[in-house]
């Protein structure tokens, strides 16, 4: 089984919707990332959270926002989708306590298209 | 200034050949670099991670980074078809201990 995971791998949905996008490890890591990904552009960060209790606003947090359920669960909504959020988002995790050496593990993405 | 610069290719390659991509960033105080794969539609892959001056190697890759000059490259040798991709350099930013993705570089091996 994969290690991250993110749900759903496709999403189509109309302008003005609410939706979430959710992702789960099973690598114990205790950080968590949200990034989007635009051709071109790279990967832009959107949310991140630490542990459970600390969540950190990104470079793009506007029109998005993150809950942490557990450890293992980072979830990412889009409160009234426009269609300039069209994009591919990727959850990622790390562990702490590794120092300069943490490095960023990236789960398969979902791909959302808002018409 | 980008925090972290890649030309965007394509790059195209012949097959066997070597193939240097290069990035450059702008934080002096940034200590860790990383290369990440990328394939059309998939998620970003760790390949190499360098944090001192020098080259690193691992099997065909070679990653080298001097960070006098803020610059890190990797090196691909041999070449092969299914080494074509997207190649995306991230470096760490030490306040926030959050990483900088550059756009990446495009890779095309011609068989």
């Amino acid at each position: 089984d994969a290690d991250v995971t993110q749900t759903p791998r496709n999403r189509i949905t109309k302008t003005g919707k609410r939706i979430m996008l959710e992702c789960s490890q099973t690598k114990g890591h205790d950080r968590m990332y949200w990034y989007r990904q635009d051709p071109g552009l790279g990967l832009q960060l959107i949310y991140y959270s630490f542990d459970v209790k600390d969540i950190n606003k990104g470079e793009i947090s506007d029109g998005y926002s993150v809950s942490r359920q557990a450890q293992a669960k980072f979830s990412l909504s889009l409160e009234s989708a426009i269609p300039n959020q069209t994009a591919l988002y990727f959850c990622a995790t790390s562990e702490a306590g590794q120092g300069i050496q943490e490095t960023q593990y990236f789960g398969p993405g979902t791909r959302l298209l808002v018409l | 200034q980008k925090e972290v610069e890649q030309n965007s290719g394509p790059l195209s390659v012949p097959e066997g050949a070597i193939a240097s991509l290069n990035c450059t960033y702008s934080d002096r105080g940034s200590q860790s670099f990383f290369w990440y794969r990328q394939y059309s539609g998939k998620s970003p892959e760790l390949i190499m991670s360098i944090y001192s001056n020098g080259d690193k190697e691992d099997g065909r890759f070679t990653a080298q980074l001097n960070k006098a000059s803020q610059y890190v490259s990797l090196l691909i040798r041999d070449s092969q078809p299914s080494d074509s991709a997207t190649y995306l350099c991230a470096v760490n930013r030490p306040s926030g201990n959050k990483l900088v993705f550059g756009a990446g570089t495009i890779l095309r091996v011609k068989s």
